[in-house]
């Protein structure tokens, strides 16, 4: 089976321009976790979604917005980038929503705002 | 708020060894606490969850225990290999429906 998968695996962006990440969870699984983590430090949460729902939300400015498909894929949304913002963005599946279950991570998406 | 927090930054030791890799944090009203290996650039791989409710969980060569009213979690690493040179971050599930990382401990192991 294949594990989560994330797209695209690189991107370069400037500042102010709009970036979507996504992500594909490992079949079966119905919740899907975004966090940012910034060189040198562990990662930070930013939303989970379970069934297309808003499950969690991190201390993260609006401009960061995510989605669930009824397949289950999300996308993360970001806005009016700013170079802070460059980072990795890593996707996490689990079968239901929660902090109590088992999170598995894709490869990750290196975002690098000019 | 819940703090996790991982001593040391960084361990080198010679291949091998048994070490010990330190875990903390500020709340103990965790559902688990799961430790995770990140090799350079990339994605986290999944090492071993523990509940709330349990005391330690193993998997062939690392054994992670819990104690939630200490606040403290270990992964124990038996005769290390240099494959095992990556870093090493554990994690928090918690009853705010967030979970929290610690930075990292960035394991080098000696040939």
């Amino acid at each position: 089976d294949a594990g989560v998968t994330q797209s695209p695996t690189h991107l370069i962006k400037t500042r102010g321009q709009h970036v979507t990440l996504r992500c594909s969870p490992i079949s079966g699984h119905k919740s899907v976790s975004w966090y940012q983590q910034v060189l040198g430090q562990g990662p930070q949460f930013i939303f989970q979604y379970y069934e297309k729902e808003e499950r969690g939300r991190g201390n993260f400015p609006d401009r960061f917005s995510a989605r669930q498909f009824p397949n289950y894929s999300s996308e993360l949304n970001v806005n009016a980038l700013l170079l802070g913002d460059s980072a990795l963005y890593l996707c996490a599946s689990s079968f239901a929503g929660g902090p109590y279950n088992e999170q598995f991570f894709g490869p990750g998406t290196r975002l690098t705002v000019l | 708020k819940q703090e996790v927090t991982q001593i040391p930054a960084a361990l080198s030791v010679p291949e091998g060894e048994n070490l010990v890799l330190n875990c903390s944090f500020t709340d103990s009203a965790i559902y688990n606490l799961q430790w995770f290996r990140q090799d350079p650039g990339k994605g986290l791989t999944s090492l071993l969850l523990i509940q709330s409710s349990q005391r330690e969980q193993t998997s062939g060569r690392l054994n992670a225990s819990l104690d939630k009213s200490s606040g403290r979690s270990t992964l124990y690493i038996a005769a290390s290999q240099p494959g095992d040179s990556a870093t090493y971050l554990c994690a928090s599930g918690n009853r705010d429906d967030k979970i929290i990382f610690g930075k990292g401990t960035r394991l080098h192991i000696l040939p």
